[in-house]
C-alpha cells in the first residue's frame, strides 16, 4: 500500500529536548516536504527537499532541520525544542515539486512543556 | 510571494443541497492550484487540482471547482451535498517556486 509513514504520532516532552520526528514513504517519490497546522494559520511549510541531498527552507524553517540522505526518508529534528513548536505536523511526498499532487502522512501531535 | 485566501472559516449546509467552499490566490507567474480534504485526526487527501486547460475540474467523491482568471479564483463545488462531506478543505497554490503555499482552511458541515 502507497503511503507516508511518521513517526511517533503523539510525543510530550519538555522544553530543550533534542527530538526527531521521522518519515519515510514507499512510492519511490523525489520531492518531500515538511507543515505545521496551527488553527486559523492553515499549513505552513517549514522544509522541502526536491531529491536525495537535496533540502531547502520553507516558510517557517526556524528552529527546524531536516536531512535528506536516502530517497525514502525525510526526518524533521527539532534540536532545542520550544513551546512555540506545539504542533501538529504533517510530512508529505509528491513525484514532483510542480504539478504533482501530495501524499500525506497521518500526522504527528508534538507538546513542547 | 504567493498567497492563499479562503474567507470563510465555516460553512453549513443541508445534505442534498449544493456545496460551495470559495478560494482566492495570487501568484506572480501561472498558479498550480489544488483542493485538499482533511478529516479528523488524518492527513490531507488530495481532491482536484488545476494545472492548464479546461477551467472546470472534477475531481474525487463528486467535487469539482472552477478556475476564473480574471477573478483570481478557485472555488470548490458539489450539487449535492452528503453529511459524510463534512470535514476541513484546504485550497493550495504554488507558483513557479517550488514551496506550496496553503489557505487557512474551511469547515463544511453538512446537517441531515
Amino acid at each position: 500500500e502507497a503511503q507516508v509513514t511518521q513517526n511517533p504520532r503523539y510525543l510530550i516532552t519538555v522544553t530543550g529536548k533534542k527530538l526527531t520526528v521521522t518519515c519515510s514513504q514507499n512510492m519511490n517519490h523525489e520531492y518531500m516536504s515538511w507543515y505545521r497546522q496551527d488553527p486559523g494559520l492553515g499549513l505552513r511549510q517549514i522544509y522541502y527537499s526536491m531529491n536525495v541531498e537535496v533540502t531547502d527552507k520553507g516558510d517557517v524553517p526556524e528552529g527546524y532541520k531536516v536531512s535528506r540522505k536516502e530517497k525514502r526518508n525525510f526526518p524533521l529534528i527539532l534540536e532545542s525544542p520550544s513551546p512555540n513548536q506545539t504542533s501538529l505536523y504533517f510530512c508529505a511526498s509528491s513525484l514532483g515539486p510542480s504539478s504533482s499532487p501530495q501524499h500525506f502522512g497521518d500526522g504527528t501531535r508534538l507538546s513542547i512543556l | 510571494a504567493q498567497s492563499v485566501a479562503q474567507p470563510e472559516d465555516q460553512v453549513n449546509v443541508a445534505e442534498g443541497n449544493p456545496l460551495t467552499v470559495k478560494c482566492t490566490y495570487s501568484v506572480s507567474g501561472n498558479p498550480y492550484l489544488f483542493w485538499y480534504v482533511q478529516y479528523p485526526n488524518r492527513g490531507l487527501q488530495f481532491l482536484l487540482k488545476y494545472i492548464t486547460g479546461d477551467n472546470l475540474v472534477k475531481g474525487s467523491y463528486g467535487f469539482e471547482a472552477e478556475f476564473n482568471k480574471s477573478q483570481t479564483s478557485f472555488h470548490l463545488k458539489k450539487p449535492s451535498a452528503l453529511v459524510s462531506d463534512s470535514a476541513l478543505y484546504f485550497c493550495a497554490v504554488r507558483d513557479n517556486d517550488y514551496k506550496l503555499s496553503f489557505g487557512a482552511g474551511t469547515t463544511v458541515t453538512v446537517r441531515a
